[in-house]
């Protein structure tokens, strides 16, 4: 199984400041990962796929870059309605999929 | 546009059987493969089952941890897929999503709002 380690749980960011979220994976997952957020009593929002590519819907503030074992998701500009906790997601060895145990981005 | 609607969640005893719905509008339920992800606060999110589409003959796959216990389907009749939890313990308890994935994507386009599932005695 492959182990999806987030790093920092929690980030601390003014609005309008770039926040800058990591996503490591235990072996090789190539670009085979997604980026989810979600917000207090919602569901998981599907960000990112391909490792780079925004779904559809999702503001160009968002960029998501890596492959292999080391992925980034950076949010230029922190909007007030970005604050929520980001998973990522492998899908490169199935089954098991697995996630990141979440980084929450709080306002500073 | 495309809905994803869990319902049959609840307080169970462990040993007893629950079984939870999705309910889908705005696409086929067999046209995709569809997937019960759960989440709890200690262990986050967590991939449960997953049913191929129709065109893979619907073949599923289970987490070790509900393996034997957990059943999924679906009735494209209804575009309904189903979760069938049996033998339940303690440690099911959780949050249940159903989610849609275009097959052989892997990642998870739509969520359902989710259902709680508490197991205790």
């Amino acid at each position: 199984e492959i182990v999806m380690t987030q790093s920092p749980a929690t980030l601390s960011v003014s609005p309008g400041e770039r926040a800058t979220l990591s996503c490591r994976a235990s072996q090789s997952v190539s670009s085979n990962l997604a980026w989810y957020q979600q917000k207090p009593g919602q569901a998981p929002r599907l960000l990112v796929y391909g490792a780079s590519t925004r779904a559809t819907g999702i503001p160009a503030r968002f960029t998501g870059s890596g492959s292999g074992t080391d992925f980034t998701l950076t949010i230029s500009s922190l909007q007030s309605e970005d604050f929520a906790i980001y998973y990522c997601q492998q899908y490169n060895n199935w089954p098991p999929w697995t996630f990141g145990q979440g980084t929450k981005v709080e306002i500073k | 546009e495309v809905q994803l609607v869990e319902s049959g969640g609840g307080l169970v005893h462990p040993g007893r059987s629950l079984r939870l719905s999705c309910t889908t509008s705005g696409f086929n339920v067999g046209d995709y493969a569809m997937t019960w992800v759960r989440q709890t606060p200690g262990k986050g999110l967590e991939w449960v089952s997953f049913i191929r589409n129709k065109a893979y003959d619907g073949t599923t796959e289970y987490a070790a941890s509900v393996k034997g216990r957990f059943i999924i389907s679906r009735d494209e009749s209804k575009n309904i897929a189903y979760l069938q939890m049996n033998s339940l313990k303690a440690e099911d308890t959780a949050v249940y999503y159903c989610t849609r994935s275009r097959e052989g994507s892997g990642w998870h386009d739509y969520w359902g709002q989710g259902t709680l599932v508490t197991v205790s005695s």
